[in-house]
């Protein structure tokens, strides 16, 4: 079965900490697509990241960063300097094989930043 | 800014009714997927449209049917509505398969009384 967890619902912060999302996926298939989106109060998705199951390598953007680590089926996100616009819903995702048409979604993690 | 459109934005429907939920894509994206977002959970895939014939479907019953125009504009239809139908649906417009970045709308929050 194919599955994303994300165990944290809700996440406080104070402003300039730092913060990790975690996301852990199941799935059997050798080749597969992991995502992060955040969903702000106004609803749309807005795409952040996507990596493919053969690329181990840590990314940075900015303030965020993601670490995927295949050994324990993770890939976590970490925002950096935390800022109260980053206050949203943070959604993990999966996708399976190269012409797989859907998006499995983990149940998202609340992300609240404090001034 | 996704470049993705839905319409209405907020919709009240009665039980037993049937709803008509609009999405459109200014970049011309070639499939459109539909997903439900039930409060406090993550979306749960409806069905995709590629080339205006249904690509794959998730686990909903068939009174959850859409299309898609020669535009790639879409629209999902929800038949005798049941109140756990009530939630936020959102489409997905992208190029080819999920693997590839899917641009999302704002949605459209449907509640059923």
């Amino acid at each position: 079965a194919q599955k994303v967890t994300q165990a944290q619902t809700e996440i406080s912060v104070v402003e300039k900490e730092d913060v990790t999302l975690d996301c852990v996926y199941e799935t059997r298939d050798t080749t597969y697509y992991l995502f992060w989106y955040k969903q702000p109060p106004s609803g749309e998705l807005v795409f952040l990241i996507r990596r493919n199951s053969f690329d181990e390598q840590n990314e940075i953007s900015g303030r965020y960063s993601w670490n995927f680590q295949k050994s324990t089926s993770s890939f976590n996100f970490t925002i950096t300097a935390s800022q109260v616009v980053d206050s949203a819903v943070y959604f993990c995702a999966l996708s399976l094989g190269d012409s797989s048409y859907k998006l499995i979604f983990g149940s998202g993690t609340r992300l609240l930043v404090r001034p | 800014e996704t470049g993705v459109t839905q319409s209405p934005t907020h919709l009240i429907k009665t039980r037993g009714q049937q709803v008509t939920l609009r999405c459109s894509s200014q970049s011309g994206h070639n499939t459109v997927s539909w997903y439900q977002q039930a409060l406090g959970q993550g979306p749960q895939f409806i069905f995709q449209y590629y080339r205006e014939e249904e690509n794959g479907r998730g686990n909903f019953p068939p009174r959850f049917s859409g299309l898609q125009f020669p535009n790639y504009s879409s629209e999902l239809n929800v038949n005798a509505l049941e109140l756990d139908d009530s939630a936020l649906y959102l489409c997905a417009c992208g190029e080819g398969a999920a693997k590839n970045i899917q641009y999302f709308g704002a949605g459209t929050r449907l509640s059923v009384l």
